[in-house]
């Protein structure tokens, strides 16, 4: 079956410091999503990303989708505090018709040091 | 956010008990999940309910019965649990009848202990 390998699982950084996490699909994907789960909280929809080869940018945070669109990837510029949490990407794949398959990664823990 | 509610938010439970835990979504969408979280593992989707027809049951056990009445409200009921099934239970809706591709709202989840 499908699978959404993201590593890396942990990522401790000092604050000011860059983060980055990637996404790897074993298939095609039709587009990704990412999610970020605060400590105690629930995952909320960062971005979908949809064309190959696509960039997105929110504010300190950089989205890229692969030109195979097998892989992605988050990028932190100058981390905070705020930016703890898990971040996870969900790969959808088109599973036949209006059919589609949500797959999770397992996420990527970054911790801040203040 | 209050676009999707879970109650109770904690539960804890004995193996032989039943017991049901419920979502309701306001954002008038039609599509409509169950996920289960534990740690060190992925989100795992359990059930999607599409126009409150089970579209998706991802070989859950019987002893997890979804029930979803219309389209704002979801249940899963439970019993005879194990304690590996302790975990996060998250809810989730997204609009379109297949729901892929669409942005998932999550509600606070359910924490669920089995004893």
């Amino acid at each position: 079956g499908q699978q959404v390998m993201q590593i890396p699982q942990y990522q401790h950084v000092q604050e000011g410091e860059d983060f980055t996490t990637y996404c790897n699909s074993s298939t095609t994907l039709s587009n990704i999503q990412w999610y970020k789960q605060r400590p105690g909280g629930h995952p909320v929809f960062l971005i979908q990303l949809v064309k190959s080869g696509e960039v997105k940018k929110q504010k300190r945070l950089t989205f890229q989708f692969g030109e195979a669109k097998k892989n992605s990837s988050l990028h932190i510029t100058a981390t905070q505090t705020t930016d703890v949490g898990t971040y996870f990407c969900a790969g959808i794949k088109n599973s036949g018709g209006s059919n589609y398959k949500l797959t999770f990664g397992k996420g990527t823990l970054l911790t801040v040091n203040p | 956010e209050t676009g999707v509610t879970q109650t109770p938010r904690h539960l804890v439970m004995g193996m032989t008990n039943k017991k049901s835990l419920k979502c309701e979504q306001h954002l008038g969408h039609n599509a409509m999940y169950w996920y289960k979280q534990s740690a060190k593992k992925p989100l795992e989707l359990m059930f999607v309910y599409s126009l409150e027809e089970r579209v998706e049951n991802n070989s859950v056990p019987s002893r997890f019965s979804p029930e979803c009445p219309n389209s704002s409200h979801l249940f899963l009921h439970l019993h005879t649990l194990q304690p590996e099934d302790s975990a996060l239970y998250l809810c989730a809706s997204s609009q379109g009848p297949s729901g892929g591709g669409r942005t998932q709202y999550f509600g606070p989840g359910t924490r669920l202990t089995v004893l």
